[in-house]
């Protein structure tokens, strides 16, 4: 069945320090994958999105995710994080095709301490 | 900018009182999406548009229909919204003639009294 995984539901970090959030996917065919953001009662924004190409991917706000077929993980990450980062995380794995319905995983909440 | 645009923000609505929701898009994307989401879950299809072509979820109750009438507005109508309906409606748009990502807008956060 295809589905994604985020294991971490919440994850507190410093101003500063670095971010890592985890993205597992199962998916049948070639996937394509999505980080979008959430701030409280706002839409989702994307972050950055993996085709093809380059496994390591740069997005806005100093975001970067890597591709890694091997491990099915799509993971996000900021060398230092700011305040203004705090907000929900929502990992996604499309399929392409005409329609390009999303899987979303359950998202991590990040909380930014100062 | 061209965006995506939902209408109200927020709504309250009654118990079994017919509410509609709306968005519109100045993308011009042929495809278009609605989502439910709940407090601290994923958001979930409801349904989509291709151009005219409705396609609805297996799960989407038959409470929720949808109009597109035409490329830049769709409308979400809840026939009899229960207290199980509140939560945040989001609308996205894609074009789908190429490969990218769907471009969400604001929400209508839907309140059921």
């Amino acid at each position: 069945a295809q589905s994604v995984t985020q294991p971490d539901i919440h994850i507190t970090v410093s101003e500063g320090a670095s971010l890592e959030l985890r993205c597992n996917y199962s998916y049948g065919a070639t996937p394509y994958l999505f980080w979008y953001v959430q701030s409280p009662g706002q839409g989702l924004q994307l972050l950055l999105k993996y085709f093809s190409g380059d496994t390591l991917v740069q997005g806005i706000k100093g975001f970067e995710a890597e591709f890694k077929r091997s491990q099915s993980s799509f993971n996000l990450r900021k060398p230092s994080v700011h305040w203004s980062d705090a907000a929900e995380y929502f990992c996604a794995v499309g399929g392409g095709g005409a329609t390009n319905k999303l899987i979303f995983g359950t998202g991590t909440l990040l909380a930014v301490q100062p | 900018d061209a965006m995506v645009i939902q209408n109200p923000r927020y709504q309250v609505t009654q118990f079994g009182k017919p509410v509609t929701l709306s968005c519109s898009q100045t993308l011009n994307h042929n495809v278009m999406y609605w989502y439910q989401q709940k407090s601290s879950q994923a958001p979930k299809l409801l349904f989509h548009y291709y151009d005219k072509d409705f396609n609805n979820e297996a799960d989407t109750p038959d409470n929720f229909q949808s109009r597109r009438p035409n490329t830049s507005f769709c409308f979400l109508d809840i026939r009899s919204p229960g207290l199980g309906d509140a939560a945040m409606y989001l609308c996205a748009t894609r074009e789908g003639r190429v490969y990218n990502e769907q471009f969400f807008g604001p929400g209508t956060r839907l309140t059921v009294l």
